[in-house]
């Protein structure tokens, strides 16, 4: 089946490690896109890629950097984790055109004690 | 800066009854208007989106919203609510990246309770 996968599915972290969150996409889709959800604050966007090999700052991406060697993979990584950081992370991806629509994976339940 | 306001953190409506989900939005130009849907555990899905034409648009599970443009608005409704449509509901606005993509601003969401 067609979509976004993402793993870990949960993960509990000590501050202070470093962590990597994977998200893969098999659509072809040319962007891909990293958000945060928060209680009461909705998804707020990390870090974004129009296309493979080129990556942009979104709304809240210190803390948090990506890469995009290929077309299908876009990992966001926690240098350093820090408690704030708690939250789930969602993967998204959509095509080209501004029209298109992002499509979401299902998440990664990141915990940091 | 875009912005997107659900002013309802929660709704509880009774199976069968009908459903209006606010969402008022501030945006310089036309805007590009979505509502997503998220089921528990799961990611959002996208139940319909708003671009141009008619201002009236139709979406998955039954789900509709019209765009008001002299009240920023771009409220969700359903006619008749079912027990599975407990979910937390986004509503977002969009604007385009230059190079391709769109940015999407959310909402803080609405979460849905159906009584049976």
């Amino acid at each position: 089946i067609a979509g976004i996968t993402q793993a870990p599915t949960s993960q509990i972290l000590a501050a202070g490690r470093r962590m990597t969150l994977r998200c893969t996409q098999d659509m072809r889709h040319n962007a891909m896109y990293w958000y945060r959800q928060d209680l009461g604050l909705g998804l707020r966007l990390i870090h974004y890629s129009n296309t493979a090999g080129t990556t942009g700052k979104g709304e809240v991406p210190d803390g948090y950097s990506v890469s995009r060697a290929n077309t299908d993979d876009f990992p966001l990584t926690l240098a350093s984790a820090v408690p704030s950081q708690t939250s789930v992370y969602f993967c998204a991806s959509s095509q080209r055109e501004f029209t298109d629509t992002q499509y979401f994976g299902p998440g990664t339940r990141l915990t940091v004690l | 800066a875009q912005s997107v306001t659900q002013p309802d953190i929660h709704i509880t409506v009774s199976e069968g009854a009908s459903l209006e989900l606010r969402c008022n939005y501030s945006y310089g130009a036309t805007p590009y208007l979505f509502w997503y849907v998220q089921s528990p555990g799961q990611g959002l899905q996208l139940l319909l989106k708003y671009f141009s034409g008619d201002t009236l648009v139709q979406g998955i599970k039954g789900f509709e919203a019209e765009f008001k443009r002299s009240q920023s608005s771009f409220n969700l409704r359903k006619p008749s609510v079912h027990w599975s449509d407990a979910a937390e509901y986004f509503c977002a606005v969009g604007s385009l990246f230059t190079g391709g993509g769109n940015k999407l601003t959310f909402g803080t969401g609405t979460q849905l309770k159906v009584e049976l």
